[in-house]
């Protein structure tokens, strides 16, 4: 069964650093999603993104977040300058974006960021 | 703006019986509602959705959800636990024709399946 796949599965930096989290979505599947989950808390929405562009975002996904796809199986959430409150458990999602939003959103299993 | 409650952090149940998580949304509108399960270590996996129709919902695992209206509730259902059911259980809305995709999450419900 095809699935949404994540790396690295932990990342570990320092607090001003640049991050790149990498997700390969299911392959057929036009929409992708980052959420993240701060440890302890609700799975929150970051941004959505659809024919190279980002479709909705946030508040939380400022300028300092931003997402790409570099090739046709990559997405990417880069953060630019980490700060503590980052560390969190990050999860990309892709979803076949069939018309009326029926579609499913499938997820994968997450990176956890941790900003010292 | 829409929201989920799950109103208990964590369930306790014996294997063999059945279990209810529970969860309610407050938006306007018609709701679409998902349940994912998140196993330790894992991600998000999907069990099941209501987009419309019948009002019960069978998914994975041998779970099911009922779609209230009334009660503006959504809960999850199983009529008989597995100890391999222990796992962290999300409930999740999104609201159709507003343009937006993003599911809004509850804060999610421990179920904790005894031997």
């Amino acid at each position: 069964e095809p699935e949404v796949t994540q790396t690295p599965s932990h990342q570990v930096t320092q607090m001003g650093q640049e991050v790149i989290l990498r997700c390969v979505p299911i392959s057929n599947h036009l929409y992708f999603y980052w959420y993240r989950q701060i440890l302890g808390q609700k799975v929150e929405f970051l941004v959505s993104f659809y024919n190279n562009e980002i479709s909705e975002k946030s508040e939380i996904f400022d300028d300092q977040f931003s997402v790409e796809r570099p090739d046709g199986s990559n997405f990417t959430l880069k953060i630019r300058s980490t700060k503590l409150e980052d560390s969190a458990m990050y999860f990309c999602a892709s979803s076949e974006a069939r018309g009326r939003y029926t579609d499913t959103q499938y997820f994968g299993p997450g990176t956890r960021l941790t900003v010292l | 703006a829409q929201s989920v409650a799950q109103p208990e952090d964590q369930v306790n149940v014996a294997e063999g019986n059945p279990l209810t998580v529970k969860c309610t949304y407050s938006v306007s509108g018609n709701p679409y509602l998902f349940w994912y399960v998140q196993y330790p270590n894992r991600g998000l996996q999907f069990l099941l959705k209501y987009i419309t129709g019948d009002n019960l919902v069978k998914g994975s695992y041998g779970f099911e959800a009922e779609f209230n209206k009334s009660q503006t509730s959504f809960h999850l259902k199983k009529p008989s636990a597995l100890v391999s059911d222990s796992a962290l259980y999300f409930c999740a809305v999104r609201v159709p024709n507003t343009g937006r995709r993003a599911l809004t999450f509850g804060s999610g419900t421990r179920l904790q399946v005894q031997p």
